[in-house]
């Protein structure tokens, strides 16, 4: 069964440094979502991508945030400049239909 | 802005038990999901519901969609161990594209033997 997968699973990286986490979404689909996960807290949204472009983002993803699709497969988050509260888990998501979202496993983001 | 909630928040039963987690969100939204996840893992999708009086059921799980009293619930039929987990609702705002979905804050189920 297809799956989203991401890499790598945990980054460790110092407060102010530039982080890219990766994602390859199912194959067939078009939709794609990036949310975090604070330890013991509730998901939010980060960010969706549609047709080459942003779709919709939150008040969360603000200018240190950036999104990309490099090629065919990938699906990017960067953060530009890490602050200790963006440490959490990063879920990648993607989606055929733009309604039921299939989550990868999701990668530890934790600063220092 | 929507506002997801879910009660409870912490729920320890039983095996054998049967229990209800509740869901309310403030603002129309024909799309309900509910997503499972254990300690340390991603999300897993259970249901996606997607019109008013929509019932699914999926093993001891069964969850309601009633989008006039912006109410779902999950229903938890003769619980046993391997349904210990964190039960997420969630919902997306029809605009379209691709809507974001707004989570609950989860209901972390322990079910004892």
């Amino acid at each position: 069964e297809p799956e989203v997968t991401q890499t790598p699973s945990h980054q460790v990286t110092q407060m102010g440094q530039e982080v890219i986490l990766r994602c390859v979404p199912i194959s067939n689909h078009l939709y794609f979502y990036w949310y975090r996960q604070i330890l013991g807290q509730k998901v939010e949204f980060l960010v969706s991508f549609y047709n080459n472009e942003i779709s919709e983002k939150s008040e969360i993803f603000d200018d240190q945030f950036s999104v990309e699709r490099p090629d065919g497969s990938n699906f990017t988050l960067k953060i530009r400049s890490t602050k200790l509260e963006d440490s959490a888990m990063y879920f990648c998501a993607s989606s055929a239909n733009a309604y039921e979202q299939y989550f990868g496993p999701g990668t530890r983001l934790t600063v220092t | 802005e929507l506002k997801v909630e879910q009660n409870p928040l912490f729920l320890s039963m039983q095996e054998g038990k049967n229990y209800t987690i509740y869901c309310n969100y403030s603002t129309t939204s024909d799309r309900l999901y509910w997503y499972r996840q254990d300690p340390g893992k991603s999300l897993e999708s259970l249901f996606v519901l997607l019109s008013n009086g929509a019932v699914k059921q999926e093993g001891r799980l069964m969850a309601s969609l009633d989008t006039k009293a912006r109410l779902s619930t999950l229903h938890i039929t003769a619980a046993v161990h391997d349904l210990s987990a964190t039960y997420f609702c969630a919902v997306d705002i029809i605009g379209g594209g691709a809507d974001g979905l707004t989570f609950g804050k989860g209901t972390h189920l322990i079910i004892q033997p």
